[in-house]
């Protein structure tokens, strides 16, 4: 098993470029989510999935977009990137709600927005 | 407004000999506690976790005490071993699917 995937592992953007990163498990786990990790800020939720189809804000949602068409799989796109945007990203996902449910990290996405 | 505080940013410890993570936390509806190890350029992997039925849960080396009304929990690593030099995360949540991380404290375990 792969685990949790990330692509791309970096990336350098110019402000008001628009990516989209994509998550992949193969845990079949309900549950997906996207962090990012700020110096001194550890991880803040963006957005998460509770399954196939579902998708909910987090801490800091604005000026991102996720998608979950295939439970295997959690897209985060940002659509003009700014360089408050400049973050280690992670995905992680779980089999079901939190207790007795750990989450699962992939490797990160370095994103540099100039 | 940070729930969940890391305030030792890092912290050294002599090879064989106890470290201590603290972590604090204001929201009283808290009820689930993690802690995540992180070592550079990977995912936090999960670590440890305590439920606020209990005060104490051990697990090999690691142990992690809950104490709810100083709203305080503590990791114990017993002995260190320079493999657990990494990034530690305190986190928490309460009746939510979300976890809520606190800054995280870089452990350096030297010979």
């Amino acid at each position: 098993n792969a685990g949790v995937t990330q692509t791309p592992k970096f990336r350098v953007l110019k402000t008001g470029q628009s990516m989209t990163l994509l998550c992949a498990q193969d845990m079949n786990h309900e549950y997906m989510y996207w962090y990012r990790q700020d110096p001194g800020m550890g991880l803040r939720l963006i957005h998460y999935s509770v399954g196939e189809g579902t998708t909910a804000k987090g801490e800091v949602p604005d000026g991102y977009n996720v998608s979950r068409l295939k439970k295997q799989n959690f897209l985060l796109g940002l659509e003009s990137a700014a360089p408050s945007q400049t973050s280690v990203y992670f995905c992680a996902s779980s089999y079901g709600q939190l207790l007795d449910n750990e989450q699962f990290f992939g490797p990160g996405t370095r994103l540099t927005v100039l | 407004d940070q729930q969940v505080k890391q305030n030792s940013p890092s912290l050294s410890v002599q090879e064989g000999r106890i470290s201590i993570l603290n972590c604090d936390y204001t929201n009283s509806m808290f009820d689930y506690f993690l802690w995540y190890k992180k070592y550079p350029a990977e995912g936090p992997t999960f670590l440890i976790s305590i439920s606020s039925i209990k005060d104490k849960n051990e697990d090999g080396r690691f142990t992690v005490f809950l104490n709810k009304s100083a709203k305080h929990l503590s990791l114990h690593i017993v002995p260190s071993q320079p493999g657990d030099s990494a990034v530690y995360f305190c986190a928490a949540s309460g009746h939510t699917d979300k976890l809520i991380f606190g800054t995280g404290t870089r452990l350096q375990v030297f010979p």
